[in-house]
């Protein structure tokens, strides 16, 4: 079975704080790819990353960061100085490759909320 | 790239009314999904098509739930005798799949949220 669990429901912090959503993930596939989705208050799902099963690499982009560690089976989003506009539902998300079932399986989601 | 489209955005209707949702994806996407969105809950996977084949169901689509791609290219998804639980946010996403295990990322629409009275 596949599962993506998103502990932290909400979380609040002042702008410019950095803050960390935690995402961890059960797959039996050996290949698979992990993704993270913002979802502001307009709705719409918006693709942040994609990453691969066999690429551990930490990705940087601006603000954005992420940390992938299978053995621990996380996929972890750090914001490092936060903003307003990055009030939002965060989504972590798994794809299990092998078993080409073809959907996407969505964690609960972290509401974060960055205060001025 | 004009994106994924879906209407209505809103659809209230009353309790055993039928509705049916269009979505029309990035034109080139072979795979056209549905999920469904609940207050406080992530998308929920209900079912998806490659081209106009249907591929996949979920449970969470009961038997008054139909959805259609003909011609591979728009999508409608029909609810028959609406009831209370099924007022959600309709997702619909489209995305490229080159291979077997091969996902590209999903593009999704803004949804249309069903409010059933």
């Amino acid at each position: 079975a596949q599962k993506v669990t998103q502990a932290q429901t909400e979380i609040s912090v002042v702008e410019k704080e950095d803050v960390t959503l935690d995402c961890v993930y059960e797959t039996r596939d050996t290949t698979y790819y992990l993704f993270w989705y913002k979802q502001p208050p307009s709705g719409e799902l918006v693709f942040l990353i994609r990453r691969n099963s066999f690429d551990e690499q930490n990705e940087i982009s601006g603000r954005y960061s992420w940390n992938f560690q299978k053995s621990t089976s996380s996929f972890n989003f750090t914001i490092t100085a936060s903003q307003v506009v990055d009030s939002a539902v965060y989504f972590c998300a798994l794809f299990g490759g092998s078993s080409n079932t073809g959907k996407l399986i969505f964690g609960q989601g972290t509401t974060l909320q960055v205060k001025p | 790239d004009t994106g994924v489209s879906q209407n209505p955005r809103h659809k209230i209707t009353k309790r055993g009314q039928n509705v049916t949702f269009r979505c029309d994806p990035i034109s080139e996407h072979n795979r056209l999904y549905w999920y469904r969105q609940t207050l406080g809950q992530g998308p929920e996977f209900l079912t998806y098509f490659q081209n106009e084949a249907q591929l996949e169901k979920s449970r969470l689509l009961s038997d008054r739930f139909s959805a259609e791609r003909p011609k591979g290219s728009f999508s409608t998804l029909e609810i028959q005798r609406t009831e209370q639980g099924d007022s959600a946010m309709y997702l619909c996403a489209s995305s490229l799949m080159f291979g077997a295990g091969i996902l590209e990322k999903l593009f999704f629409g803004s949804g249309t949220q069903l409010s059933v009275l």
